[in-house]
């Protein structure tokens, strides 16, 4: 099982500041299989980001994605208040899928 | 407007079974790899099963393994999520969500979920 290791765990951060999240794999994963998810409290998960750096539907341009083999970082450029929540990266390139633990960025 | 709604969650006793439901709109859960993903309370995501959008492949995780069974019913358009010999630590918010190969195979739509508490 591939295990993804995120962190910072917590970022405190203020609105207008950059945001960057990081996501270790114990293993290669292919970039095509790496995507990112925010959630909100008492909220699904939401699609930001799949194939390591390619936007979902809707997501706003402040948010990009990249890296390969075993590291990959989810940059916020400005953060806006809406922002603020927990996000996961997940792959699913190799059985079973799995997700790491999360990095939650709240207002400083 | 493309959506799933779970249903089915509770409180159950320990060794008792569940069967929780995912209604599907605007969406076919016969065209598409349908997963269930469970989050206990406070802590990640963890990936339960996946049914193929073709039925002929099914995984389930290893803490699973043997006492959840994933299926569809297409005439109503709806995934499930039979669950047995629950146990304290499957105590969680269940949510299904669809695995769409136009993003990479990435979970794009994800239900509301539903709540399954595990006590005595």
């Amino acid at each position: 099982e591939i295990v993804l290791t995120q962190a910072p765990g917590t970022l405190s951060l203020s609105p207008g500041e950059r945001a960057t999240l990081s996501c270790r794999a114990s293993q290669s994963v292919s970039r095509t299989y790496l995507a990112w998810y925010q959630q909100k409290p008492g909220q699904a998960p939401r699609l930001l980001i799949y194939g390591a750096s390619s936007r979902a539907t809707g997501i706003p341009d402040r948010f990009s994605g990249s890296g390969s083999g075993t590291d990959f970082t989810l940059t916020i450029s400005r953060l806006e208040p809406e922002d603020f929540a927990v996000y996961y990266c997940q792959q699913y390139g190799i059985s079973p899928r799995t997700f790491g633990q999360g990095t939650k960025v709240e207002i400083k | 407007q493309v959506q799933l709604v779970e249903s089915g969650g509770g409180v159950v006793q320990p060794g008792r079974s569940l069967r929780l439901s995912c209604a599907a709109s605007e969406l076919t859960v016969s065209s598409y790899s349908m997963h269930w993903v469970r989050q206990a309370p406070g802590k990640g995501l963890e990936w339960v099963a996946t049914m193929s959008y073709d039925g002929s492949n099914i995984y389930y995780a290893d803490s699973v393994k043997g006492r959840f069974t994933i299926s569809r019913d297409n005439s109503k358009n709806t995934l499930y999520l039979q669950m047995s010999s629950l146990r304290g630590e499957d105590t969680a918010v269940y949510y299904c969500a669809r695995e769409n190969p136009d993003k990479d195979y990435a979970m794009d739509v994800w239900g509301q979920g539903t709540t399954v508490t595990v006590s005595s």
